[in-house]
């Protein structure tokens, strides 16, 4: 059974400290690792892709990725109440079925004010 | 521009029955997946559609199918429904087939089985 695994938390951070949300995968041949934000009661909200080694900035949003360790983590800079979410690492992975998207359980980040 | 939009929003079902739940695509989009996704846990990938065809399916029993239409919309049919079938169910469009590409979620189909 191929893999995404997530810290469930809750993470707890104080307002404008930074997050950080890590993944874990098991194919080795992954490619495309997607950080998903999901309210409560809401469907996910793709924040973040990224495909190579290294890392990824868009606004206070941070992807890094390493294939050779099969980490990813998505770090949130000045972390406000209103980024208090589940947020959801999806890698796409392959079988005798097809291309899939893979999601972890999720992590559900509280930020207090 | 309209983003992915499903149909219905809500749902109550009896065991036994049958369901069908719709979703269209962004426009210009022309795969659609359908995930499940139950109360704590990620979604669980079922289908993908791409070009009218199946390009993938996920870990599902039989009395789950899908099919593409010509504009790219998509229905998800869930026969003989069990109680463990209650779910969010999510449909994410994206340019092409592959998972390697961005997909985009619909607001999702709550599906609640009594």
């Amino acid at each position: 059974q191929k893999e995404v695994e997530q810290n469930s938390g809750p993470l707890s951070v104080p307002e404008g400290a930074i997050a950080s949300l890590n993944c874990t995968y098991s194919d080795r041949v992954s490619q495309s690792f997607f950080w998903y934000r999901q309210y409560s009661g809401k469907s996910p909200e793709l924040i973040m892709s990224i495909y190579s080694n290294g890392d990824k900035e868009d606004g206070r949003f941070t992807a890094q990725l390493n294939k050779a360790s099969q980490y990813v983590s998505l770090l949130i800079r000045d972390s406000q109440p209103s980024d208090s979410a589940t947020y959801l690492c999806a890698v796409d992975q392959y079988n005798n079925a097809g291309n899939m998207l893979t999601f972890g359980g999720g992590t559900r980040l509280m930020v207090k004010p | 521009d309209a983003g992915v939009t499903q149909s219905p929003t809500h749902l109550i079902k009896t065991r036994g029955q049958q369901v069908t739940l719709r979703c269209s695509p962004i426009s210009g989009h022309k795969s659609v997946s359908w995930y499940q996704q139950v109360l704590g846990q990620g979604p669980q990938f079922i289908f993908q559609y791409y070009e009218k065809e199946e390009r993938g399916r996920g870990n599902f029993p039989d009395r789950f199918s899908a099919r593409q239409f010509p504009n790219y919309s998509s229905e998800l049919n869930v026969n003989a429904l069990l109680l463990g079938d209650s779910a969010l169910y999510l449909c994410a469009s994206s340019l092409e087939g592959g998972a390697w590409l961005e997909a985009f979620f619909g607001q999702g189909t709550r599906l609640t089985v009594v």
